[in-house]
């Protein structure tokens, strides 16, 4: 397994600003990614964050919006760039071990 | 595109009841995963199935794969107020944690 952390947990922005957040795993990993999840419902995948080269996005996911870092293989960060309160969401972090994926604690976003 | 389906979306019990959460695909799954979510966290791994016809049970939980790898069931018996929460599976492809399909979810309450 995999213990990972997230910060902020939580954060409260105002629109058209841009919020970055960190993810920390306490273990070297390949793979490493980025969901988007509304309270209650199920998870949506933003994007692979790739060490060495560019994250890979999902459709209807684009690097200007959500900018992703992947300087090392415990560490990532996803940017919500330009924000409207349709952002506002649970962002997760994982990681990938095997077939199984370890998720973060998640960072609660409040677009006003 | 591989789709997992849940159901019940919602499921309202009272303490000590039994109860079945389905997850459904017309995919075929190298494995599948159940996590368990509490509001404020990020989802756990509950447990994972890759045998075809292979139950699993955890304490109060069971888990079914279903034989040709493509549906799978969690029963929960004795329901506990503890177990509420939002219930995922997960399905993996080929071996690998970066085709992880994700169902739509259960809402379970259980009522003291």
């Amino acid at each position: 397994s995999a213990v990972i952390s997230q910060k902020p947990s939580r954060d409260i922005c105002q629109r058209g600003t841009s919020l970055t957040i960190q993810c920390q795993v306490d273990s070297q990993v390949t793979m490493m990614f980025w969901y988007r999840q509304q309270p209650g419902q199920s998870l949506t995948l933003i994007a692979t964050a790739n060490q060495g080269s560019e994250a890979t996005y999902e459709s209807g996911f684009v690097i200007d919006k959500f900018p992703i870092s992947r300087p090392n293989l415990t560490f990532s960060t996803l940017t919500v760039s330009n924000m409207s309160p349709e952002d506002s969401s649970i962002y997760l972090c994982s990681v990938g071990v095997g077939e199984t994926q370890y998720f973060g604690p998640g960072t609660r976003l409040l677009v006003l | 595109t591989q789709l997992l389906e849940q159901s019940p979306q919602f499921l309202s019990i009272q303490e000590g009841e039994n109860l079945t959460v389905y997850c459904n695909s017309s995919s075929v799954f190298s494995s599948l995963q159940w996590y368990r979510q509490e509001p404020g966290e990020g989802p756990v791994l509950l447990v994972t199935v890759v045998t075809g016809g292979e139950v699993k049970k955890l304490k109060r939980l069971t888990f079914q794969f279903g034989d040709a790898r493509k549906d799978s069931s969690l029963h929960i018996t004795a329901a506990q107020p503890g177990d509420t929460g939002l219930y995922l599976c997960a399905g993996a492809v080929s071996g690998s944690a970066r085709q992880l399909t994700f169902g739509s979810g259960t809402q379970l309450t259980v009522l003291p």
